[in-house]
């Protein structure tokens, strides 16, 4: 168990739709980062956020938005979904944003867009 | 561009049969080199963290090295548990506060 608790562990939803994606990072942990990873993309850098404030962006799209919560924990937000929007949502956190730190991933979120 | 490409795409091994896996990276300036260990429908589980060239880092039936192009994962005697995806990823000095940039990974499948 990595400390990492992400939730729903399943979502199945139609295209069109709005659903929230929800993480709690590890006890101490100041980063929250989501990843998307699909069978054709592989994991793919989204978003981080460190201590509240977005610190770095990856490939998310402009239908995807996230943010941190005073209590550290994070939500993605995703519209409009689309087909291709189906994949597994993978949440990390680490003690800082700083380099080489090691992120610790939750269980992901399997989202299936139909 | 930052790049990590990781071979084989797949491997098969008997149980016992040692091997290695590849990761070779392209990045501007290395901050760090992870390796992690997937199962099929979790979230990838750290092993290792390599900060320069020439360290090594063991753990059971694992042991990790890196040079200046590229790190490998050597399996020793491996057990069908060891059976997973290993994904490699680099931290580049460039692209923002500790984004990870991942291989595509390689599937192991140790059989008895």
């Amino acid at each position: 168990d990595s400390g990492v608790t992400q939730t729903p562990k399943h979502l199945i939803t139609a295209t069109g739709q709005r659903v929230t994606l929800r993480c709690s990072p590890r006890s101490g942990d100041l980063s929250v980062y989501w990843y998307q990873q699909s069978l054709d993309q592989g994991l793919q850098f989204l978003i981080q956020y460190y201590n509240g404030e977005e610190r770095a962006k990856g490939n998310i799209l402009e239908r995807f938005s996230a943010q941190q919560f005073p209590d550290l924990h994070s939500e993605l937000n995703l519209s409009s979904l689309e087909l291709g929007d189906s994949a597994l949502y993978f949440c990390a956190s680490s003690v800082e944003g700083q380099g080489g730190n090691i992120q610790y991933f939750g269980a992901g979120t399997r989202l299936s867009v139909l | 561009e930052d790049q990590v490409t990781q071979s084989p795409e797949a491997l098969r091994l008997q149980e016992g049969e040692s091997s290695s896996l590849n990761c070779s990276y392209t990045v501007s300036g290395l901050r760090g080199l992870f390796w992690y260990r997937q199962d099929p429908g979790k979230g990838p589980e750290f092993l290792f963290t390599l900060y320069s060239a020439g360290e090594e880092k063991e753990k059971e039936r694992l042991k990790a090295t890196l040079t200046k192009k590229e790190s490998f994962l050597h399996i020793t005697a491996p057990k069908p548990e060891d059976s997973a995806t290993y994904l490699c990823a680099v931290h580049p000095f460039s692209g923002g506060y500790n984004k990870l940039i991942f291989g595509a990974g390689t599937r192991l499948a140790v059989h008895p």
